[in-house]
């Protein structure tokens, strides 16, 4: 079976400095995707960025990137330059491609961001 | 494209009565999943439906919980009678063929 650890329930950060989320998943598959999504009060589950297990390069999008070692079983989530709108539960999540693509989530990390 | 359609936002009921929940994915999407997030938690996987069949069902409650798809679209989740565990935000998903999931806003139910 597929578990997603997250060992950090709570971080804060400074507004405009960077943080780094921590998550591990542990899996016998080769083929899969590594997902993390951010979840602000409102309550919807929004995409923030994806990375597919095949490649090495690691995945980036505008302040998000991640540092995904497959060997480690290890994918993290730095934020550089932090808003205010950054305040939110961050989930990392795992799908395996090939089976029943259901989606596994980590228990999260409740992410502030301070003025 | 508009996104995933999830009613009501709320729901407050007494323990032991019936509640029924409704998705609405987006179009084209042939699959859709109904996750349950208790509370401090991440979401848990009810459901996943391919078109109208049950794809994975394996932690559903079925002694108390029911899904159904009815001609592959919309989507409705039952929980009859409820219990005060059952307290928690319902989120509905939709993907199409790999695709990342697109989620709902969920519905948060409070059993009293």
């Amino acid at each position: 079976a597929q578990t997603v650890t997250q060992s950090q329930p709570e971080m804060s950060v400074q507004e405009a400095e960077t943080v780094t989320l921590s998550c591990t998943y542990d899996t016998s598959e080769n083929n899969y995707y590594l997902f993390w999504y951010k979840q602000p009060p409102s309550r919807q589950m929004i995409l923030v960025i994806r990375q597919e297990a095949y490649k090495q390069q690691n995945a980036t999008e505008n302040r998000f990137s991640v540092n995904f070692q497959k060997a480690a079983k290890s994918f993290s989530l730095k934020i550089s330059d932090s808003q205010l709108g950054d305040t939110a539960m961050y989930f990392c999540a795992f799908i395996f491609q090939g089976g029943s693509e259901k989606l596994v989530f980590g228990k999260g990390t409740k992410l502030t961001v301070n003025p | 494209e508009a996104g995933v359609a999830q009613s009501p936002r709320y729901k407050i009921i007494e323990k032991r009565q019936s509640v029924a929940f409704w998705c609405n994915p987006i179009s084209g999407h042939a699959t859709l999943y109904w996750y349950q997030q208790i509370l401090g938690q991440g979401p848990k996987l009810l459901i996943q439906f391919q078109n109208n069949g049950v794809v994975d069902d394996s932690q559903l409650p079925k002694d108390r919980f029911s899904a159904e798809r009815l001609k592959g679209v919309d989507s409705t989740l039952k929980i009859q009678p409820a219990k005060l565990e059952d307290s928690a935000v319902y989120l509905c998903a939709s993907s199409q063929d790999g695709s990342p999931l697109h989620f709902g806003n969920g519905t948060r139910l409070t059993v009293t």
